[in-house]
């Protein structure tokens, strides 16, 4: 059971160029989130799905895009990188019912 | 939007002290996570609660629902206690609202 897995761990892009940050999960959760961390902030919701198909914004989507097209898979893409995606990206999983989060280890991009 | 805040932000203490972080919160809520993270780490989940307290080893984490408040406490602290340690709230199966997180570190 690996919980939830992110690739990659690290990333440097140049502007404009693009990128998926891949997310899986392999404990049959519903609920699944996006999230970015910068520096002296809390993390903040980029988007989230509560099931395969499904996919709504959080607080901050401008320049991302996800899918859900299997319970286990929730990706997201940057299609147009800037300097302002420079950030700590976390993928997060729920199951239903349960308030119980799970966290991957995390993605370090840099745009430069 | 529930609005989370933490404090304090920054906290620096020397080895064996006791250390108390505080997280308050706006809305009502369904549980309260407190999580940490080290330095070019992942988050790691320490508790859930959703009513009054629990204990693991050396930490001890609170929670008054009227209050609207909880704190994380860590008794005979440690160097590596030192991380961020981050508190965040949840309602039914609403995503998590986080703080911003408490950078702690115990000198020895």
């Amino acid at each position: 059971n690996a919980g939830v897995t992110q690739t990659p761990k690290f990333r440097i892009l140049k502007i404009g160029q693009s990128m998926t940050l891949q997310c899986t999960q392999d404990m049959n959760h519903n609920y699944m989130y996006w999230y970015r961390q910068d520096p002296g902030m809390g993390l903040k919701l980029i988007y989230y799905s509560v099931g395969a198909g499904i996919t709504d914004k959080g607080e901050v989507p401008n320049g991302y895009n996800v899918s859900r097209s299997t319970t286990e898979d929730f990706p997201l893409r940057l299609e147009l990188a800037a300097p302002s995606q420079t950030s700590v990206y976390f993928c997060a999983s729920k199951g239903q019912g349960s308030t119980e989060a799970f966290f991957g280890q995390g993605t370090r991009l840099t745009v430069v | 939007k529930n609005e989370v805040e933490q404090s304090p932000q920054n906290l620096t203490a020397q080895e064996g002290e006791f250390i108390t972080i505080n997280c308050s919160y706006s809305v009502g809520i369904s549980a309260l996570h407190w999580l940490q993270q080290h330095p070019g780490g992942g988050i790691v989940s320490l508790f859930m609660l959703s009513s009054g307290k629990k204990k693991h080893g050396r930490l001890i984490a609170t929670i008054n629902i009227q209050e609207k408040h909880s704190s994380l406490h860590i008794t005979a602290s440690h160097p590596r206690d030192s991380a961020v340690y981050i508190c965040a709230v949840c309602s039914g199966n609403t995503p998590l609202v986080f703080g911003k997180g408490t950078r702690l570190s115990v000198i020895a």
